[in-house]
């Protein structure tokens, strides 16, 4: 079965140093998600992603965090200048659309996300 | 805010059926109801989802009450590695609002 993967599964990075994670999504999936879980916390939503350029994003999502897909099976998840605040689960996540538009009942689905620790 | 209430914690003896319940009041007609685990150190894990009818896959069945304000996913027979925190989840049904927002779940253990 299709995957989502995501890459490094553990990233370990000093405060104020920028760091990107990696997804490949589910080949052929037009939607791309970010979402985060603090540890003992709820899973929760950053941004969507769509036709190279962003749908939704949430109040986390500031702008020290940027999304990018640079070719045709990266989806990345950018933060500038990171601060201790953002060690977390990162997860990354994808979605089919077929072209009639049922987009609301397509499950995404989600990698086994990226640690990231700052110190 | 989820617009969905679950009990916080479950136990289901292994081998049997584990019935997760799920209150979903509020839901709107073109709202599905999805149901997501998430395994220690894992990312969430899509199970099943419906509108009206009940549904039934692979993994697990999704009975859907008549009223639509409430919900049941069940497990038939269930397995140590079923041990995870389960989400019920209302998707909103417009296209440019996709995002999923999770709640705390039930968290399910089976017991040997």
């Amino acid at each position: 079965e299709p995957e989502v993967t995501q890459t490094p599964s553990h990233q370990v990075t000093q405060m104020g140093q920028e760091v990107i994670l990696r997804c490949v999504p589910i080949s052929n999936h037009l939607y791309f998600y970010w979402y985060r879980q603090i540890l003992g916390q709820k899973v929760e939503f950053l941004v969507s992603f769509y036709n190279n350029e962003i749908s939704e994003k949430s109040e986390i999502f500031d702008d020290q965090f940027s999304v990018e897909r640079p070719d045709g099976s990266n989806f990345t998840l950018k933060i500038r200048s990171t601060k201790l605040e953002d060690s977390a689960m990162y997860f990354c996540a994808s979605s089919d659309s077929p072209d009639r538009g049922m987009r609301s009942n397509q499950p995404q689905h989600f990698g086994d996300g990226t640690r990231l620790s700052i110190l | 805010d989820a617009k969905t209430t679950q009990p916080t914690s479950m136990d289901c003896a292994e081998g049997r059926a584990a019935n997760l319940p799920c209150n979903h009041s509020t839901i709107s007609g073109n709202e599905y109801v999805y149901w997501y685990r998430q395994i220690h150190s894992q990312g969430p894990q899509y199970i099943i989802h419906g509108l009206k009818n009940n549904e039934t896959n692979e993994m697990a069945s999704l009975i859907i009450t008549e009223d639509r304000k409430s919900s049941t996913l069940i497990l038939p027979h269930a397995t140590l590695r079923d041990t995870a925190v389960y989400y019920c989840i209302v998707r909103v049904g417009m296209n440019r609002d996709d995002k999923i927002i999770f709640g705390k779940g039930t968290r399910l253990h089976i017991l040997p």
